[in-house]
């Protein structure tokens, strides 16, 4: 089945403990993507990865660092967590930007994570 | 990015279609309109995209106006499972995949 893999799904952590949030996708996509939502802000773009070893920075990417070591793993770093940074994490993937199903992102089922 | 505007909430009678309006005034001609609905806080899902064309698959249809200023999705018999908040986004062909989300149309559908 295609699908977009996240872990954890819920974490509560503390300020400043260094966490990670995997995502993996089965697809073979070149493109996978993180998003957060937040009540009344509505889903923003943290990083993006247009392949391996290729990543740049979406609309909020302060506090969060990412790698693309693997065509199907991108994980989100939060090196020194902090409670602003409490959200909803989306992962999400899609074949190759300026093809034909550019822009038909498959999302993962979210990370709820709570920064005390 | 062109702007979309939707209605904050709408609701429809089970067995009915529900038709979700979207207004992108500000759309180009090499932008996309993209359609997805999101249940719950679970991951947003894709329902649909079309250019200029009226399209169609096993979801949903899509109706783009000639001068591509609005646009219609249309659930033509809607459940209870269609119940979720629907986004409307115009992106740009080509370059990355980024989608704007704005804050969508909460359908509410009722038994």
């Amino acid at each position: 089945e295609a699908q977009v893999t996240q872990n954890p799904r819920y974490l509560i952590t503390v300020t400043g403990k260094k966490l990670t949030v995997t995502c993996s996708q089965n697809m073979n996509h070149e493109y996978m993507s993180w998003y957060r939502q937040d009540p009344g802000l509505g889903l923003r773009q943290i990083y993006y990865s247009m392949n391996v070893e290729v990543t740049d920075k979406g609309d909020v990417p302060e506090g969060y660092k990412v790698s693309r070591k693997e065509k199907r793993n991108f994980p989100l770093i939060l090196e020194s967590p902090s409670p602003n940074q409490t959200s909803l994490y989306f992962c999400a993937s899609s074949g190759l930007a300026g093809g034909p199903h550019t822009g038909e992102l498959f999302f993962g089922e979210g990370s709820r994570l709570t920064v005390l | 990015d062109a702007k979309t505007t939707q209605p904050p909430s709408m609701d429809c009678a089970e067995g009915r279609a529900a038709n979700l309006p979207c207004n992108h005034s500000t759309i180009s001609g090499n932008e996309y309109v993209y359609w997805y609905r999101q249940i719950h806080s679970q991951g947003p899902q894709y329902i649909i995209h079309g250019l200029k064309n009226n399209e169609t698959n096993e979801m949903a249809s899509l109706i783009i106006t000639e001068d591509r200023k609005s646009s219609t999705l249309i659930l033509p018999h809607a459940t209870l499972r269609d119940t979720a908040v629907y986004y409307c986004i115009v992106r740009v062909g080509g370059a990355t995949n980024k989608l704007i989300f704005g804050t969508g149309t909460l359908l509410a559908v009722q038994p």
